[in-house]
């Protein structure tokens, strides 16, 4: 089955104690990215890669890392947590240049995320 | 940097009833995609429009592309309590970048 599978689905965590969140796509797609979901504001992107090696900043990247080293996966790295990073965390893929290029994501079930 | 005005954020219908929310940005879009978020889950694709004017059906949604193409809009016709959840509207310009609605949360009542 196609999909996005992310890594643990629920975490709760302390400040400043390092944690990733893993993502992988078995769908062969070149681009992907991290979105994360606080109420009223809607889904705000964080980080996303259009293939690997390559990635850049989204709209939310402060206190966030991402890395492609390979095409499946794409990893979020909280190096040092903190309160305000409590969120629902979803993972994406899309293959850019069918339809013209559009973006068409396919998203993971979600991670929440909770940091006292 | 550009931004959707998706509306209405709410809505509590009858089992039933049709349902009409919308988007409406100040920039031109090239690509319309409408997602459905089921409680704990993440977002699912329903609809996604192509050309300005386009109108697609997938089951009981319909969903267009507005002319000017700085809006589109869905409808979801005879609502039943599994239409829950939360409705996303999303535009993409002349880049690889989504930009996301905030949203419109449907509550169905049997």
């Amino acid at each position: 089955e196609a999909q996005v599978t992310q890594n643990p689905r629920y975490l709760i965590t302390v400040t400043g104690k390092k944690l990733t969140v893993t993502c992988s796509q078995n769908m062969n797609h070149e681009y992907m990215s991290w979105y994360r979901q606080d109420p009223g504001l809607g889904l705000r992107q964080i980080y996303y890669s259009m293939n690997v090696e390559v990635t850049d900043k989204g709209d939310v990247p402060e206190g966030y890392k991402v890395s492609r080293k390979e095409k499946r996966n794409f990893p979020l790295i909280l190096e040092s947590p903190s309160p305000n990073q409590t969120s629902l965390y979803f993972c994406a893929s899309s293959t850019l240049g069918v339809n013209s290029g559009a973006n068409v994501l396919t998203f993971g079930a979600g991670s929440r995320l909770t940091v006292l | 940097g550009q931004q959707l005005n998706q509306s209405p954020q709410s809505m509590f219908i009858q089992e039933g009833e049709d349902v009409s929310m919308n988007c409406t940005s100040s920039s031109i879009f090239n690509t319309w995609l409408w997602y459905k978020q089921d409680p704990g889950e993440g977002p699912v694709l329903l609809i996604a429009l192509y050309k300005a004017g386009e109108l697609t059906s997938n089951g009981r949604l319909t969903a267009q592309f507005g002319i000017t193409r700085k809006d589109s809009f869905l409808n979801i016709s005879a609502s039943i309590p599994s239409d829950v959840g939360i409705y996303f509207c999303a535009g993409q310009g002349g880049s690889e970048k989504l930009v996301f609605g905030k949203g419109t949360k449907l509550t169905v009542n049997p």
